[in-house]
Order: C-alpha cells, then sequence, then structure tokens
C-alpha cells in the first residue's frame, strides 16, 4: 500500500526565518508525482509545489523548494523567508497510476510569528 | 490556473433532511471529480470518485446510500448527504484534474462546510 508520512504535526518559525517540512511515503512505483498543498485558515487548498519521480532536478517556485530523494523516498519542503501569509496547514501528497487519487499525509500545522 | 466552485459555501439543516452540495469545473471538462471529506484540522479523506456518466467509485466505509454522487455533466457533479445527522456535520471539498495535464495537478474546491443540528 502506498503512504505518506508528515512526522511534524505543528512547527513554528520566526518571520523572514527558514523552514523545512518533512515528508516520506512508501511506494513500489516507478513513475509517480508527489505535491506540497498549503490550505490557510480559508480552508482553500492551494498548490504549493510538485515534482515528477522522473526529474533528478528539485523543483523550485519562489521561496519554495523541494530535497526530493528518491532512494529515501523522501520529499521535503523548504520556505525561505517566511512570511505571516505561509501560516496554514501545509499537506504532502503522492499520485501514482491511472486513477488520479491523491494520497494524503496527515499534515503540518505550521505558524509564523511576527 | 483551471477554476473550481462549489455551492454552497456553509449550510445548516435539521437532523433528518437531506442536503445537496454542488462542484463544478468553471473552465474545463472533468471527467472525473473527488469528493472528501475533512474534519478540523486533520487530512482529507477521500469519500469517491464521481465519473461523468456512469456510477460512481466509493471508498471503503463510505455508504453509496449516505452520500449520493451524481455527475451528470462534463462540469457537474453532485454530493448528496441523505437524512443528515450531526455526526456527518463537516467540512467537503470537491476536487478535479483538468484533462490532459502531464503533471496531474488536481484543483480543489473552495468547500462546504456542513452543520447538521
Amino acid at each position: 500500500a502506498q503512504t505518506v508520512t508528515q512526522s511534524q504535526p505543528e512547527m513554528s518559525v520566526q518571520e523572514a526565518e527558514t523552514v523545512t517540512l518533512s515528508c516520506t511515503y512508501d511506494t513500489s512505483e516507478n513513475n509517480y508525482y508527489l505535491f506540497w498543498y498549503k490550505q490557510p485558515p480559508s480552508r482553500q487548498m492551494i498548490l504549493v509545489i510538485r515534482q515528477e519521480a522522473y526529474k533528478q532536478q528539485n523543483a523550485t517556485e519562489n521561496r519554495f523548494s523541494v530535497n526530493f530523494q528518491k532512494a529515501a523516498k523522501s520529499f521535503s519542503l523548504k520556505i525561505s523567508d517566511s512570511q505571516l501569509g505561509d501560516t496554514a496547514m501545509y499537506f504532502c501528497a503522492f499520485l501514482a497510476g491511472n486513477n488520479r487519487k491523491l494520497i494524503w499525509g496527515l499534515g503540518t500545522s505550521l505558524a509564523v510569528n511576527p | 490556473g483551471a477554476v473550481v466552485s462549489q455551492h454552497p459555501s456553509r449550510v445548516i439543516c435539521k437532523s433528518g433532511t437531506s442536503v445537496k452540495i454542488e462542484c463544478r469545473s468553471l473552465d474545463f471538462q472533468a471527467t472525473t471529480m473527488f469528493w472528501y471529506r475533512q474534519f478540523p484540522k486533520k487530512s482529507l479523506m477521500l469519500m469517491a470518485t464521481s465519473n461523468e456518466g456512469s456510477k460512481a467509485t466509493y471508498e471503503q466505509g463510505v455508504e453509496k446510500d449516505k452520500f449520493l454522487i451524481n455527475h451528470a455533466s462534463l462540469t457537474l457533479s453532485t454530493l448528496t448527504v441523505t437524512s443528515a445527522h450531526p455526526e456527518d456535520s463537516s467540512f467537503y471539498i470537491c476536487s478535479a484534474p483538468p484533462p490532459g495535464l502531464a503533471h496531474n495537478e488536481q484543483f480543489f474546491g473552495p468547500g462546504t462546510r456542513l452543520t447538521v443540528l
């Protein structure tokens, strides 16, 4: 069975600092996609960043970057220069196969403190 | 990016009544939509996959007679919570993957907060 594990239920960071959220997954698939979604207090799910497993280069979107370690099945999210608006729940998700079902981690609640 | 809407955004109903939640893809056609349930500060729990023109596929433990799903068109899926009870109170979210996206991104509706009194 495919699983996604986020081992940090809650984290906090000072504004302008850097924080890393961890995510590990388990799968026997070779081709798959990994995502980080953000859910702010409005509860609208927003895609932060995605990574295709066949790409060795780590994805980057402005202040957000990932450290994708395929052999270790690890997919951490680094947020640089944290901003108050980054306060949200962050979910790591995995997708493989043709059914397009996302497998979700339990989430990490991130608080950015002024 | 693609837009998915949900209606209503929040609903309060009496126990025993039925509630219909709509999920629409506004600028793309979606042959598949997903319905999730989310409890406060918890992860998303997939309830069912809505398939246009055919029956929905329910996840294990989800009562299909309780949560009726109809994917009537390529832009609309509805979730009806029948004979709602207080334990059905939750946040319901739909998502849809636009066709042809190689990276398999899904777009999410803003969610519907259901409160059953």
